[in-house]
């Protein structure tokens, strides 16, 4: 399968905890984004990196999420000290080149308790 | 303000029926629009993608068309299936930046 994984597709996790979502891109996408998404919404935009550099975190919800993409291949985000409101989907995408067009990987669901 | 708006929110229809879904937006100048399809659950796929100067394009039963002079895109399903049963979001893309609508929740019942 060459498209965007991530992992764990779920994550039920208690209140204060911390979680960290992988994602693996297309290979050849250097480009790669962090969306959160609620029900019934649509993705929120996280942070986003060109190969290993973040350029833009701003939107990060709070200083208790942050992403990494060390070598420019996968990436990860973290969230430390989940709270309930944390619930969502985290949807992962990475982008063509040359086309500019969005694959999404399957998302990893948090549900904190 | 969203400057994706969707509607409606949410559509019944029954298996074998056409519908019409609409994003108007606001963002400005834009390089793009796409519909996307997102089942539950599921990370969403793309569907079309037109540039401000296509009105239309399409993809099977899908038919994405848009005008830009009023900002406004559709997508109309045609000779609908249970399977078209799932979110449908428009994305507008400015620069780098993409804004996402909320999406209409389609139901497709038998």
């Amino acid at each position: 399968d060459t498209g965007v994984s991530q992992d764990p597709r779920h994550k039920i996790t208690k209140r204060g905890q911390n979680v960290t979502f992988r994602c693996d891109p297309i290979s050849e996408h250097n480009r790669l984004y962090w969306y959160r998404q609620t029900l019934g919404q649509g993705p929120e935009f996280l942070t986003y990196f060109q190969n290993e550099a973040q350029l833009e975190k701003s939107r990060l919800l709070s200083d208790r999420f942050s992403a990494e993409r060390p070598k420019g291949s996968f990436s990860t985000l973290e969230i430390q000290r989940t709270e309930q409101g944390d619930s969502a989907m985290y949807l992962c995408a990475s982008r063509h080149p040359n086309t500019g067009e969005l694959f999404f990987g399957e998302g990893s669901r948090l549900t904190v308790l | 303000k969203n400057q994706v708006e969707q509607s409606p929110q949410s559509l019944i229809i029954l298996e074998g029926k056409n519908c019409t879904l609409q994003c108007n937006y606001t963002v400005s100048p834009f390089s793009n629009l796409r519909w996307y399809k997102q089942d539950t659950g599921r990370g969403p796929v793309s569907l079309t993608i037109m540039t401000f100067s296509e009105n239309t394009k399409s993809n099977g039963r899908y038919t994405a068309t848009l005008d830009a002079d009023t900002k406004q895109s559709s997508l109309h399903i045609t000779a609908s299936q249970l399977s078209d049963s799932a979110s449908y979001i428009c994305v507008v893309m400015k620069n780098n930046d993409m804004r996402f609508g909320a999406g209409t929740r389609l139901t497709v019942k038998p």
